[in-house]
């Protein structure tokens, strides 16, 4: 059962430009939304992360928009460069623990220089 | 730096050998994960664990168990490796109310 719904698969830019990647979601307990993103040959890595109290969440280039009502969530990333070229999975897990964390299917994104 | 170390980065077997993918982190989480990736599945659960000596399974558990003797340590384990057990593997830990740190991944083929 996949839980977290991500689109698009895949995701071609110029650079400067500002994707965006849609993740939509089923369990309304959730509460912890984080994105990684993941080079060739590497683990995920921790992008950014939002929990439901908040709508927007920024961090250098990145911004995560949140919304409850819709259980949805986005990634855009601002200004963006050939080194941002990777595979970048939302997520979502609730509980302190984050035991049960469920993944998208992941964007593989490339930017154009 | 912080780290999940998984013993091999690449793996071939041969169908119906047991094999073990270890790993260990640096972080004295409390959590650690096994997942398996694959092209357009993402990542899918395969065994967790809380603490020591303790385990939960995951989405996929079929064909696998896992062992954590100790804090640092995870183990997963194919009982009789079959081809459609070829995947990437990837250990995380995380501490309570946190992101998860993920391993390198380990690709194992099973031929």
């Amino acid at each position: 059962q996949q839980q977290v719904k991500q689109s698009p698969q895949s995701l071609i830019v110029q650079k400067g430009g500002i994707p965006i990647i849609n993740c939509a979601y089923e369990n309304t307990a959730f509460d912890y939304f984080p994105w990684y993103q993941q080079f060739p040959g590497k683990g995920p890595a921790l992008l950014i992360a939002i929990r439901p109290d908040v709508s927007e969440k920024k961090e250098g280039r990145f911004t995560i928009s949140f919304n409850k009502s819709a259980k949805q969530f986005s990634l855009h990333i601002m200004d963006s460069q050939p080194g941002d070229s990777a595979t970048y999975f939302c997520a979502a897990s609730f509980g302190i623990n984050n035991n049960d964390m469920r993944f998208g299917a992941g964007t593989r994104l490339t930017v154009k220089p | 730096d912080v780290k999940v170390t998984q013993s091999s980065r690449y793996l071939v077997k041969r169908t119906g050998e047991k094999v073990f993918l270890e790993c260990v982190q640096d972080m004295d989480h409390e959590n650690m994960f096994w997942y398996r990736q694959d092209p357009g599945l993402g990542l899918r659960l395969i065994y967790f664990s809380y603490d020591v000596k303790m385990k939960e399974k995951g989405d996929i558990p079929e064909g696998y168990s896992v062992s954590r003797e100790k804090k640092e340590r995870f183990s997963l384990i194919l009982e009789s490796a079959s081809t459609n057990q070829t995947s990437m593997y990837l250990c995380a830990s995380s501490a309570t109310n946190y992101g998860y740190t993920f391993g390198s991944g380990t690709r194992l083929t099973v031929v």
